[in-house]
């Protein structure tokens, strides 16, 4: 059956570092990837997509990887701050929009 | 301009009852999305509308789930019968179309008690 998964739960950083959240997918062959932010009582915001004829797109202090043949992406966070924290989700699709659990992130000031 | 609304923003109903939970896609989105979110997990896809027609309805956990957007605008979610199971967030999303990013409401917080 297909998955999709996000390495971890939760994930703490101090503030200024880098933040790396993971997706990995199986039986699936996604043409995009997208990657949302949710806080707490809203629905996502959309932050990133990312084809899969791409290897990495970038947006201000955001950062996303795509490798198909891993299965897997990457999304970065740079210079880190308390206003950062969140859960972000990827989600996949061909036709439709599938999403991982997400990941909670905490950026300690 | 308006993004996504969804009302009611809470119900609470007992278990057995009918609800109809609606959503107001951004004006000139052909795609319409609906899924459903319980705590401490990503959103679940229950269905997808292009226009009128429900492209892929394969979320729909059983028949007591059904959903409409008779004009290609406005859709609406109906739960017959509901179980205290179906309490969860239901999130609607809206797009310009295929592969195009979500815009998502608040979602409606049922609860079945």
């Amino acid at each position: 059956s297909q998955k999709i998964e996000q390495n971890s739960e939760a994930l703490n950083i101090q503030e200024g570092k880098t933040a790396t959240l993971t997706c990995n997918y199986t039986n699936y062959s996604p043409a995009y990837l997208q990657w949302y932010r949710q806080d707490p009582g809203r629905g996502p915001v959309f932050l990133l997509l990312i084809r899969e004829n791409e290897k990495e797109k970038r947006k201000e202090r955001l950062k996303v990887t795509f490798d198909t043949t891993l299965k897997q992406s990457l999304f970065h966070i740079t210079a880190s701050q308390p206003a950062d924290s969140a859960t972000y989700l990827c989600a996949l699709g061909s036709n439709d929009m599938r999403f991982g659990a997400g990941t909670r992130l905490t950026v300690k000031p | 301009g308006a993004g996504v609304s969804q009302t009611p923003s809470n119900k609470v109903t007992e278990k057995g009852k009918y609800v109809e939970l609606r959503c107001d896609p951004i004006s000139g989105h052909t795609a319409l999305y609906w899924y459903r979110q319980s705590l401490g997990q990503g959103p679940e896809f229950l269905i997808y509308f292009q226009g009128t027609g429900a492209a892929d309805d394969s979320g729909l956990p059983n028949d007591r789930f059904f959903a409409v957007r008779p004009e290609g605008s406005v859709s609406t979610l109906k739960i017959q019968r509901t179980e205290r199971g179906d309490s969860a967030v239901y999130l609607c999303a809206s797009s310009t179309g295929l592969r195009s990013p979500l815009h998502f409401g608040n979602g409606t917080r049922l609860t079945v008690t």
